[in-house]
């Protein structure tokens, strides 16, 4: 069966430090994967997502990057991270017309 | 205005009522997903829904695709539910998913 694993849950970083979030998925090949951010009081954008390796589209320009080296992992990154940069992130894999998978989530403060 | 608009913001309630969460949304879907955020963070995915009614547990999710509508309900409430519940479609055009803003919900003892 399909699963999709996330991590750090949770993480504190200091401004100017890098960031790096992982996503995996088990159980499938050649997924499209997702990378979404909830800001406080809004509802989740998509931030970047991945048809294959090393293909990646961003959707909103921003302090932040993603790669996909491996079929199945997707990662988050970033070189230098901003206050703003503080929320949730969260991993999704999209099947088909109607399934998504979904990562535990991470919340990310940044101090 | 949001494609997907989820009522109430906020609920409150006590223990053992019957709750209800709404998510309206003004596009074509393929699909329909309600998820839980926990108060630490985690996400739990409930119940995916592409016509009908779902039930688990306490927890019934039902979705009239001529209203664009679709809502969640809880019986006999529990302060363990307490949490952000989401809503999410996956939209038929492109089959991307769009996310409502979530209800947060408090149950009291």
């Amino acid at each position: 069966s399909q699963t999709i694993h996330q991590w750090p849950a949770t993480l504190v970083q200091p401004v100017g430090s890098p960031l790096s979030l992982e996503c995996t998925v088990e159980g499938t090949s050649n997924p499209n994967l997702y990378w979404y951010r909830q800001a406080a009081g809004r509802g989740l954008q998509l931030l970047f997502y991945s048809v294959g390796i090393g293909q990646i589209s961003s959707e909103v320009p921003q302090n932040l990057s993603a790669s996909r080296p491996q079929d199945r992992q997707f990662i988050l990154s970033s070189k230098k991270l901003l206050l703003s940069d503080s929320g949730f992130y969260l991993c999704a894999y999209l099947t088909g017309v109607t399934e998504a998978f979904f990562g535990q989530g991470t919340r990310l403060t940044v101090v | 205005k949001n494609e997907v608009e989820q009522s109430p913001q906020n609920l409150t309630a006590q223990e053992g009522e019957f709750i209800t969460i709404n998510c309206s949304y003004s596009v074509g879907i393929s699909a329909l997903h309600w998820l839980q955020q926990h108060p630490g963070g985690g996400i739990v995915s409930l119940f995916m829904l592409s016509s009908g009614k779902k039930k688990h547990g306490r927890l019934i999710a039902t979705i009239n695709i001529q209203e664009k509508h679709s809502s969640l309900h809880i019986t006999a409430s529990h302060p363990r539910d307490s949490a952000v519940y989401i809503c999410a479609v996956r939209v038929h055009s492109n089959y991307q998913l769009i996310w409502g803003a979530g209800t947060k919900l408090i149950i009291k003892p």
